[in-house]
């Protein structure tokens, strides 16, 4: 059964820092992997789409990177502004149908 | 937002009620997906949908059905609402393998 795992599950960081969110995934046989955002109260927004034969993929200051074969993702977030708090979602897709496995989550505090 | 609302947005039901969410998408996605979230278990798929009619399980689709009569609408449905289905419910559609949520109903069983 594939399990998603987010590490840390919170992280508080001072305006201005490049940061990065790990997530792994015990199952390599993925169809793809995503990235989100959630604020409080909200739904979630997606920042990242990674298929499965991809490496990388970048959307202004975030870039996100997958190693298949160590089930592995990161997501980093450069020059990190207050605005960036929330919590951040890793989720795999094991097949074209969707049906997302999700981590926990990191929540992320950046401190003017 | 992809174009999706659900509704309602907040609702408070008591224990043996029946309970219809609905997701409402107007860019006539063929995917459809019910998750819901809860503290300490992160979201979790209920039900899915590939097109009008035909749906299938997700991880925790006990206690729930669905319908989809309509390209753009599918409905969640608790028969018999219990405490444990007390939770945030996200409708999402896909798009190019990419996954967009709905704002969430917040339900809440007494």
């Amino acid at each position: 059964k594939q399990e998603v795992t987010q590490i840390p599950a919170a992280l508080s960081v001072p305006e201005g820092e490049n940061l990065v969110l790990n997530c792994s995934f015990t199952d390599s046989a993925i169809y793809n992997l995503q990235w989100f955002r959630q604020d409080p109260g909200k739904g979630l927004t997606s920042l990242l789409l990674i298929q499965s034969s991809q490496r990388e993929q970048t959307s202004g200051r975030l870039n996100a990177s997958l190693d298949k074969s160590s089930g592995r993702s990161t997501l980093y977030i450069a020059a990190s502004q207050p605005g960036d708090s929330a919590t951040y979602l890793c989720a795999v897709a094991t097949g074209s149908q969707g049906n997302l496995i999700f981590g926990k989550g990191t929540k992320l505090s950046v401190k003017p | 937002d992809a174009g999706i609302t659900q509704s309602p947005r907040h609702k408070v039901t008591e224990t043996g009620t029946p309970v219809t969410l609905r997701c409402h998408q107007t860019e006539n996605h063929r995917y459809m997906y019910w998750y819901r979230q809860d503290p300490g278990h992160g979201l979790r798929l209920i039900h899915y949908s590939y097109g009008v009619k035909d749906t299938d399980k997700g991880e925790v689709s006990d206690g729930y059905s669905v319908s989809r009569s309509k390209t753009e609408d599918f409905l969640l449905t608790l028969e018999s609402a219990t405490s444990s289905q007390t939770s945030v419910y996200f409708c999402a559609i896909s798009e190019s393998d990419r996954e967009y949520f709905g704002p969430g109903t917040r339900l809440t069983v007494t």
